[in-house]
């Protein structure tokens, strides 16, 4: 079955520090790859998403996503953490002719040291 | 502007209780979706709506009633729920294509429901 993997439960960075949330999908045909981040009492918000193209993808908020099809793997990045980014994220794929059902990560919950 | 509205944001009923979870988009998007979100875990589809028509049922309780009057609106009818039903319930929409454009699923803010 086709799975997406976020090896980190849980991350704590301190502020201003660099951060590298990982995501492994499995193998797949043309995966429909996104980032979603979900504040505390919040809903879902679409961080960026991958479709084709440029690997690298910017989204929002400074973050920015690499797609490595050898590796299957989609690494979400943002060079400085602010305390604001404390959330869950989520990693998820779709894939072309099953596009409406999405395929999630169990997500990373980072916490942000002042 | 990629914004899905849902009212209430917070619903407390009994389990003897009818009540409905509402949504709206203006996005124009034809494909409208359900999901159950527990704490800490990853969304969990329910029902996708296209073009007003029920196409995925993820098995889901007859307790839960889906409906969508329009392509802007749907609507989450609950009745005789049980304490475990309490939850996020988020609402979602996207394009309806096999290409890329119908790929992005946009999320609201949820209803966060619990069942006493």
């Amino acid at each position: 079955a086709q799975s997406v993997t976020q090896p980190d439960i849980h991350i704590t960075v301190s502020e201003g520090a660099s951060l590298e949330l990982r995501c492994n999908y499995s193998y797949g045909a043309t995966p429909y790859l996104f980032w979603y981040v979900q504040s505390p009492g919040q809903g879902l918000q679409l961080l960026l998403k991958y479709f084709s193209g440029d690997t690298l993808v910017q989204g929002i908020k400074g973050f920015e996503a690499e797609f490595k099809r050898s590796q299957s793997s989609f690494n979400l990045r943002k060079p400085s953490v602010h305390w604001s980014d404390a959330a869950e994220y989520f990693c998820a794929v779709s894939y072309a002719g099953n596009n409406r059902k999405l395929i999630w990560g169990l997500g990373t919950s980072l916490a942000v040291n002042p | 502007d990629t914004e899905v509205t849902q009212t209430p944001k917070h619903l407390v009923m009994g389990m003897t209780n009818k009540k409905s979870l509402k949504c709206e988009q203006h996005m124009g998007h034809r494909a409208m979706y359900w999901y159950k979100q527990k704490a800490k875990k990853p969304p969990e589809l329910m029902f996708v709506y296209s073009y007003e028509k029920l196409s995925i049922n993820e098995s889901v309780p007859s307790r839960f009633s889906p409906e969508c009057p329009n392509s802007s609106l749907l609507n989450l009818h609950l009745h005789a729920l049980q304490p475990e039903d309490s939850a996020l319930y988020l609402c979602a929409s996207s394009l309806v294509g096999t290409g890329l454009s119908g790929n992005t699923i946009y999320f609201g803010e949820g209803s966060w429901l619990t069942v006493v």
